[in-house]
């Protein structure tokens, strides 16, 4: 079936650590996108893609780096520059048609850290 | 600036009534509407979209939401509610020529009580 597989679900981190979240789609779709989820405030975009070996930060990127080496592969990685890292990471996919986003996107079931 | 309210944390409606769930938006341009769901544990799932053309958009399990550009809104409702509606509900906006930039409300709890 095709979708979005992110992993691990649940993820445990000391302070200091780095640590990578996988996210794979083969739904060959060009546009990915992490989200961080908080109680309370909704998703907020952290980094996304349009384009293999191109990505662009979005609103709350300190702390996070990504690569876009394969169309289906985006992995995210929490540095320990990162102040407050514990939250529900989502990935999502897209079609990007005509230059705008009318395409809904498709999101994978989320990883969890948390930072002891 | 770009931005979407969801005014209400939660909704509390009784099995078998009518529910709304309210998103107002602000953006330039033309908007591209969207509401998802989301379920505890879980990632988003789509539910449907205003993009274009008729007001009223039908989509999966029987939601549906009104396009009201004059008060900037995009409610969405559903005639008959169930417990299994119960869940996290997302609004979000992006607009011409806003390039794959999705802006989410802060979600709205509903609560369907037997």
């Amino acid at each position: 079936d095709g979708g979005i597989t992110q992993s691990p679900k649940y993820l445990f981190r000391k302070e200091g650590q780095n640590v990578t979240l996988s996210c794979e789609q083969n739904l060959n779709h060009d546009a990915m996108y992490w989200y961080r989820q908080d109680p309370g405030q909704g998703l907020r975009l952290i980094y996304y893609s349009q384009i293999v070996n191109d990505f662009q930060k979005g609103d709350i990127a300190e702390g996070y780096s990504v690569s876009r080496e394969k169309k289906e592969s985006f992995p995210l990685t929490v540095t320990s520059a990162q102040k407050n890292p514990t939250a529900f990471y989502l990935c999502a996919s897209s079609r990007i048609t005509g230059g705008d986003n009318t395409g809904e996107l498709f999101f994978g079931e989320g990883s969890r850290l948390t930072v002891l | 600036a770009q931005s979407v309210a969801q005014p209400e944390d939660q909704v509390n409606v009784a099995e078998g009534n009518p529910l709304t769930v309210k998103c107002t938006y602000s953006v330039s341009g033309n908007p591209y509407l969207f509401w998802y769901v989301q379920y505890p544990n879980r990632g988003l799932q789509f539910l449907l979209k205003y993009i274009t053309g008729d007001n009223l958009v039908k989509g999966s399990y029987g939601f549906e939401a009104e396009f009201n550009k004059s008060q900037t809104s995009f409610h969405l409702k559903k005639p008959s509610a169930l417990v299994s509606d119960s869940a996290l509900y997302f609004c979000a906006v992006s607009f011409s020529g806003g390039y794959n930039k999705l802006i989410f409300g802060a979600g709205t709890r509903l609560a369907v009580h037997p």
